[in-house]
């Protein structure tokens, strides 16, 4: 199975000020016949099941605000929140769905207010 | 609107057989390229995939769980079933079931529920 791991395990940032979030694989999860990253992002609150916010590492999914933007390739990806809100505030995870069927996940990243 | 919904017992005993059931609406399992899948987060952890079905009743499970994991569908009732036997404290987790489109991206979930294991 592929590996995920994403740095760091948590981070505080204020108020309006950028956010980044690094998720690696263990092998690349860049399909060659479409050149695409297998590779979407999560945002999980407490007591809320995870919400979509970007797959194909960097195609944000509908609804979700332009503050939030992905980007990466082949085994390197990074999750940018360009202006925390306080609405922010979750876990985020990554995760490869390039190995089918397991689509494994990171360990996720904490997210809280300075 | 795509909606998914799990329901099963909130306690189970070890050694028992937990059966879970996603009841969805919004998109059809008969549907080329949809897949449901069963994700499971114990308290406090992070999230571990389970199993998924396939429109086409391709069944697939995790590799160090696939021994107690039956997964299932009844595309006219749109229900996805998943059975675990033999469980154990360790299990006890929030399980949730998912929509995968194309087969590639989870893109709807269910709000879950909180599995217990304890005698």
């Amino acid at each position: 199975d592929i590996v995920m791991t994403q740095s760091p395990d948590s981070l505080a940032v204020s108020l309006g000020e950028r956010a980044t979030i690094n998720c690696k694989s263990s092998q690349s999860v860049l399909y060659s016949s479409n050149n695409k990253n297998y590779l979407a992002w999560y945002q999980q609150k407490p007591g809320q099941p995870p919400k979509l916010l970007i797959y194909w590492a960097s195609t944000r999914e509908s609804g979700v605000p332009d503050r939030f933007s992905g980007s990466g390739s082949g085994t390197d990806f990074t999750l940018t929140i360009s202006s925390l809100q306080a609405e922010d505030v979750a876990v985020y995870y990554c995760q490869q769905y390039y190995s089918t069927p397991v689509f494994t996940f990171g360990p996720g990243t904490k997210v809280d207010i300075k | 609107q795509v909606t998914l919904r799990e329901s099963g017992p909130a306690l189970v005993k070890p050694t028992q057989t937990l059966t879970l059931t996603c009841t969805f609406s919004g998109f059809s399992l008969s549907t080329s390229g949809m897949c449901v899948s069963w994700i499971r987060q114990p308290p406090g952890k992070a999230l571990e995939w389970l199993a998924r079905i396939d429109w086409d009743d391709d069944k697939y499970y995790s590799t160090s769980l696939k021994t107690r994991l039956t997964i299932s569908k009844d595309t006219s009732k749109n229900q996805v079933v998943l059975t675990m036997t033999n469980m154990d404290p360790v299990d006890t987790a929030t399980y949730y079931c998912a929509r995968i489109r194309a087969a590639a991206v989870t893109d709807y979930w269910g709000q879950g529920t909180l599995v217990t294991v304890s005698s």
